[in-house]
């Protein structure tokens, strides 16, 4: 088993649709969790962190069960500058190690 | 204030041959992370240097190494290549290992493609 596995892309929704990825990683000791956005042949940069309390940025919804070790990403209205790859990625300590998902890739169209 | 700069941004080698990619932190950041991104995956860590020693390793074989500098800059050396080393190489700084301080900023990557 992966130790993040995230749902399968791409997702292909209009503007302005609302849209969820979904991510579960394998170790429980994990401590802390990330959504990264990557465009296409750029580096990954960070969208938000995702705490147990739920954390929103604009349109963007973070969530984090740590008990069925699931996170989760809403994103509401979607633009067409939202198209792009999403990465959950799970950091455990250690030294700094981030274990990334294979990402979800989204087009929004006109 | 300079981000995270790799070199080169592209890279064509033969198998066998040998390749070394070079990363410079972003300022103050102290501890550099290497990633490999092969195409439609998520970036797989390959190793981690603070203080010019290897801290954390990923599941890379012994073809991998690397190497940091009194001045934090870093190297990645791959020998006797594949053509499934042929990938998206990332570096990403951070600062504060002992701090944990978790966050990476990620350079732009080096393009290696193996013929």
């Amino acid at each position: 088993r992966k130790e993040v596995e995230q749902d399968p892309g791409p997702f292909n929704v209009p503007e302005g649709a609302t849209v969820a990825f979904n991510c579960t990683y394998s170790n429980s000791a994990s401590q802390s969790f990330f959504w990264y956005r990557q465009d296409c042949r750029k580096e990954p940069k960070l969208l938000m962190s995702v705490y147990s309390s739920g954390n929103e940025d604009g349109r963007f919804t973070a969530q984090l069960n740590r008990a069925s070790q699931y996170i989760s990403l809403l994103i509401r209205d979607s633009k067409l500058s939202d198209s792009a790859t999403y990465l959950c990625v799970v950091f455990t300590g250690g030294g700094n190690k981030l274990t990334f998902g294979t990402g979800t890739q989204l087009k929004v169209e006109l | 204030d300079a981000g995270v700069t790799q070199s080169p941004t592209h890279l064509i080698k033969t198998r066998g041959q040998q390749v070394t990619l070079r990363c410079s932190p972003k300022s103050g950041h102290d501890t550099v992370s290497w990633y490999q991104q092969a195409l439609g995956q998520g970036p797989q860590f390959i190793f981690q240097y603070y203080e010019e020693e290897e801290r954390q390793r990923g599941n890379f074989p012994d073809r991998f190494s690397g190497h940091q500098f009194p001045n934090y800059s870093s190297e990645l050396n791959v020998n006797a290549l594949l053509l499934g080393d042929s990938a998206l190489y990332l570096c990403a700084s951070s600062s504060g290992v002992l701090a944990g301080d978790w966050e990476q900023y990620f350079g732009p990557g080096t393009r290696l493609t193996v013929t």
